[in-house]
């Protein structure tokens, strides 16, 4: 059964970079028929996609972060990372990272599918 | 950007009722609609993909109808292991958008 788990730090400084890894277990991250997405979720609030990649680097992502953030894949080590810079205590919040199924993938943008498994998430808090 | 709008926000409920959540897209997003269910502390479970197929191993008690701009979904009796909250998803276009979220309480 496909596992997904988040890592990283807990505690980052405003202005510095998020950087969380997600490590595949149970499956192959260089599967032709899924992206892999991360998702995260303020506390007490909803959920707001951030971006998802192909085993080939390929990515989409969310424009309200877009300037901010990097997703990238090493299917060397069955794992893909989200990097989010300058961040301020508004990026506090619980991260996911989940295998999206898909249906059609433009290179402008991503139709179809959905996340499935998710990972257990990680708490990541901005503050001084 | 496709604005998601589930209603009711909070709902409560007796075990064993019937139980519909609404959610509405701001454009026409085919059958690209999932549900998910959270419960506290723990990641979302896909229970409903394409607005009406049940995910393998989701009780049958679950259901989603819709397509276009409104989708619902209907717990046809209310297990206590259901209280939780419930978001939809649409898929249709980047960026993904999520519903705010229908927290159902035990009444």
């Amino acid at each position: 059964q496909l596992q997904l788990q988040e890592s990283g730090p807990g505690l980052v400084k405003p202005s510095e970079t998020l950087s969380l890894t997600c490590t595949v277990s149970s499956g192959s991250i260089s599967s032709t028929s899924y992206y892999w997405g991360w998702i995260r979720q303020p506390p007490g609030k909803g959920l707001e996609w951030i971006g998802s990649v192909y085993y080939s680097g390929s990515t989409y992502y969310n424009p309200s972060l877009k300037s901010r953030v990097t997703i990238s894949v090493d299917t060397s080590k069955n794992q893909f990372s989200l990097k989010l810079n300058s961040v301020t205590a508004a990026d506090t919040a619980v991260y996911y990272c989940a295998r999206q199924d898909f249906q059609y993938a433009s290179g402008t943008y991503l139709r179809g599918g959905w996340f499935d498994p998710w990972g257990q998430g990680i708490l990541v808090t901005v503050s001084s | 950007d496709i604005q998601m709008t589930q209603s009711p926000s909070s709902l409560s409920a007796s075990v064993g009722d019937r139980v519909t959540i609404t959610c509405r897209a701001s454009q026409s997003i085919s059958t690209y609609l999932n549900w998910y269910q959270q419960k506290p502390g723990k990641a979302p479970n896909l229970l409903i993909y394409a607005a009406s197929s049940l995910q393998s191993g989701v009780p049958s008690r679950f259901s989603g109808s819709g397509s276009g701009t409104d989708f619902t979904l209907t717990i046809s009796s209310l297990q206590p292991e259901d209280f939780a909250t419930y978001y939809c998803q649409q898929t249709y276009i980047t960026p993904i958008t999520f519903g705010q979220g229908t927290r159902l309480e035990i009444k």
